[in-house]
């Protein structure tokens, strides 16, 4: 069975610094590997996904991720956090196949302090 | 493009009442669909997956009476609340899935609806 850890429930950065989401998956099979932020009250939106092609992903608003099979870890990292990045942040592995359900982990809230 | 429209986006009901919640796909059409509800404090927990055209699949511990769900076209599905009481005030998203190849392999996801049972 597919599963996700995220690490770290509440993380908190100042404006400015690095921003730093761990990940880490298990998987039987090649994964395919999401992540969704979710602003208050609104769904998830995707923010960058890995599909078995390169493994540095980069995404939207100057979010990236890099797939590292041997650490079965997928973080998300942004270099200079804005204040409206803070949301909550879910990381997502497929359980297979190209219509596979997605298992997300339990997410991790991001606060930014000015 | 690949937009998915779910309404309403809150919604407040007396218990003992029902709620029809939509989930609509707006330029693709998604053979399967995804309802998922949210916990406080912890993530998606996915109810049940909805495929156009036949009997929806629940996720064990998920009763099937209770969550109706509807996916009579490629546009369009429903989930039902039936009898609701206020242990099943959350928030539901759905997402849908589009009929494309693995490389843009991805699915769009509601905007969420915020149950709340009184």
């Amino acid at each position: 069975a597919q599963s996700v850890t995220q690490l770290g429930s509440h993380v908190s950065v100042s404006e400015g610094a690095l921003v730093l989401l761990r990940c880490n998956y298990s998987s039987s099979v090649p994964p395919y590997l999401f992540w969704y932020v979710q602003y208050p009250n609104q769904g998830l939106q995707l923010l960058l996904k890995y599909t078995s092609a390169a493994t540095l992903v980069k995404g939207i608003n100057g979010f990236e991720a890099e797939f590292k099979k041997s650490e079965t870890s997928f973080h998300l990292t942004k270099p200079s956090a804005h204040m409206s990045d803070a949301a909550e942040y879910f990381c997502a592995v497929s359980e297979g196949g190209s219509q596979g359900n997605l298992i997300f982990g339990k997410g991790t809230k991001l606060s930014v302090k000015p | 493009g690949a937009v998915v429209s779910q309404h309403p986006s809150r919604v407040i009901c007396k218990s003992g009442t029902s709620v029809k919640i939509e989930c609509r796909s707006l330029d693709f059409q998604a053979t399967t669909m995804f309802w998922y509800r949210q916990f406080p404090k912890k993530s998606l927990m996915l109810m049940a997956t909805s495929n156009e055209g036949s009997k929806a699949t629940y996720e064990q511990g998920v009763e099937k009476d209770k969550f109706l769900i509807n996916h009579a076209s490629l546009t369009l599905s429903t989930l039902t609340v039936t009898s609701a009481h206020p242990e099943d005030s959350s928030f539901y998203i759905c997402s849908a899935s589009r009929a494309r190849r693995a490389s843009d392999y991805g699915y769009t996801f509601g905007s969420g609806t915020r149950l709340t049972v009184v």
